[in-house]
């Protein structure tokens, strides 16, 4: 099975500040990459397929790069409702897999 | 606007067989664009990819549960559902299903393509009792 590693498994950022996370494929992926984002109690929420398509009503201050092995979820601007756990997920191979997740908190 | 909810029956006795159905509205499972598709996170864990399911019958299996899992889906009900045998305390966890839709790279004039999920239920928390 394909492993995603995301760095940092935690951040703190203060409302405006720009963050950058990190997801490492163990192996090519292309761009078969999304990032999901999950609040406590609820179901993570689609933000990015193919590694850098915005889904439509998501907002553009989230942004996605990166192919192969290296991806970024960068948030510019932080929002207060940005606090949450984001997820990468590769769905090149079966079986599909996130990475461990990393907990955003805004200050 | 399509909508999934998970449901099950919270609590289930270790050996037992663990079973969860998913409703659809606003879609139909039969439409032949998506597949459906089932995660599950145990507390305070990750998430874990379970399988795809295709309105046709065909599936993708996560190996780490396979022998264990099966499917089915009911058109009449717009439903779809897991079946998860044996069950101990490691099944203990929230189970969402979602719906999965295709994308298509290109690659030295070939198209591949692929599944990731856009829509995802609420989760229903099964809990595994010894």
């Amino acid at each position: 099975a394909i492993q995603l590693t995301q760095s940092p498994s935690s951040l703190s950022a203060s409302i405006g500040d720009t963050v950058t996370i990190t997801c490492r494929a163990s192996q090519d992926i292309n761009s078969v990459l999304a990032w999901y984002q999950q609040k406590p109690g609820t179901a993570p929420k689609l933000l990015i397929s193919d590694a850098s398509s915005l889904k439509r009503g998501v907002p553009p201050r989230f942004s996605g790069s990166g192919s192969g092995t290296a991806f970024t979820l960068t948030i510019s601007g932080l929002q207060p409702e940005d606090s949450a756990t984001y997820y990468c997920q590769q769905f090149h191979s079966y079986p599909i897999t996130f990475g461990q997740g990393t907990r955003l908190e805004i200050k | 606007q399509v909508q999934l909810q998970a449901s099950g029956p919270g609590l289930v006795k270790s050996s037992q067989t663990l079973s969860l159905t998913c409703t659809v509205s606003g879609d139909s499972v039969s439409s032949g664009d998506f597949y459906w598709s089932w995660v599950r996170q145990s507390p305070g864990k990750d998430l874990e990819w379970i399988a795809y399911t295709y309105y046709r019958g065909s599936t993708q299996l996560n190996p780490s549960l396979k022998g264990r899992v099966s499917f089915s889906v009911d058109m009449s009900k717009n439903q779809f559902s897991l079946n998860l045998t044996s069950v101990t305390a490691a099944d203990t966890a929230v189970y969402y299903c979602a719906r999965a839709v295709s994308t298509t790279h290109t690659r030295q004039g070939r198209n591949y393509y692929y599944y990731y999920m856009d829509v995802w239920g609420k989760g229903t928390t099964v809990t595994v009792s010894s």
